[in-house]
């Protein structure tokens, strides 16, 4: 079964602190996705990438296809930051074109 | 543009009922996608459609029908409810293929909770 894989699963961290989020995945994608799930529910998508790296803001996602590896990052995190991270990919191969998601990082930034 | 609306935003159902889960967007997108969300557990593909009238089974289709009917909108049907199906559903859509790194863009859910 085709997975993807979070790590950490909760992550608590103080305003300033450089925030780290991983995403592994099994088998060989079309691209990345990395969401954002606010405490309302509501989803975003922050960055979709297939190679190297892309930059918003604060925000930095880095994808290794060798590895199948891609981490999020969130430079001078915020309070506002707060929220879920979703990594989900969509696979190569053939079948249903929907995305494949991860269980989510949930994301603390205490002032 | 409203983006992608669903409705109702919460809604307790008691089991056996049926209940249709509408959604609708305005971005003349082509594809559209049904997903349930779990605590604890990463969203889960139902169905998706290509186009009106295509559509196909994702993950977990089983206890859920769709129909693609126009471009705008979605449906999801309950047709008997079980409380298997208690969570939180997301439409979503995109103008292409996923895999032709298109963006995604999400409904603001609806909240199911069958007793």
């Amino acid at each position: 079964k085709n997975e993807v894989e979070q790590s950490p699963q909760n992550l608590t961290a103080q305003e300033g602190e450089f925030i780290t989020i991983n995403c592994s995945y099994s088998v060989g994608i079309s691209a990345l996705h990395w969401l954002q799930q606010h405490p309302g529910g509501g989803i975003v998508s922050l960055f979709m990438l297939s190679s190297g790296k892309k930059k918003h803001g604060r925000l930095i996602a880095t994808i290794n296809i060798q590895e199948k590896h891609s981490s999020l990052h969130i430079t001078a995190s915020h309070p506002r930051d707060s929220a879920v991270y979703i990594c989900a990919v969509t696979y190569s191969g053939g079948g249903a074109d929907g995305l494949t998601f991860g269980k989510g990082t949930h994301l603390i930034i205490q002032p | 543009n409203a983006g992608v609306t669903q409705t109702p935003k919460f809604r307790i159902l008691k089991i056996g009922q049926s209940m249709t889960l509408q959604c609708t967007q305005d971005m003349n997108h082509n594809y559209m996608y049904w997903y349930r969300q779990d605590p604890g557990m990463g969203l889960k593909l139902i169905y998706y459609s290509v186009g009106a009238g295509i559509t196909d089974k994702g993950e977990v289709p089983n206890g859920y029908n769709v129909s693609r009917s126009t471009t705008e909108d979605f449906p999801l049907r309950l047709e008997l409810a079980a409380p298997s199906q208690t969570s939180v559903y997301f439409c979503a859509s995109s103008y292409e293929f996923l895999r032709n790194w298109e963006t995604q863009y999400f409904g603001p859910g609806t909240r199911l909770l069958v007793l």
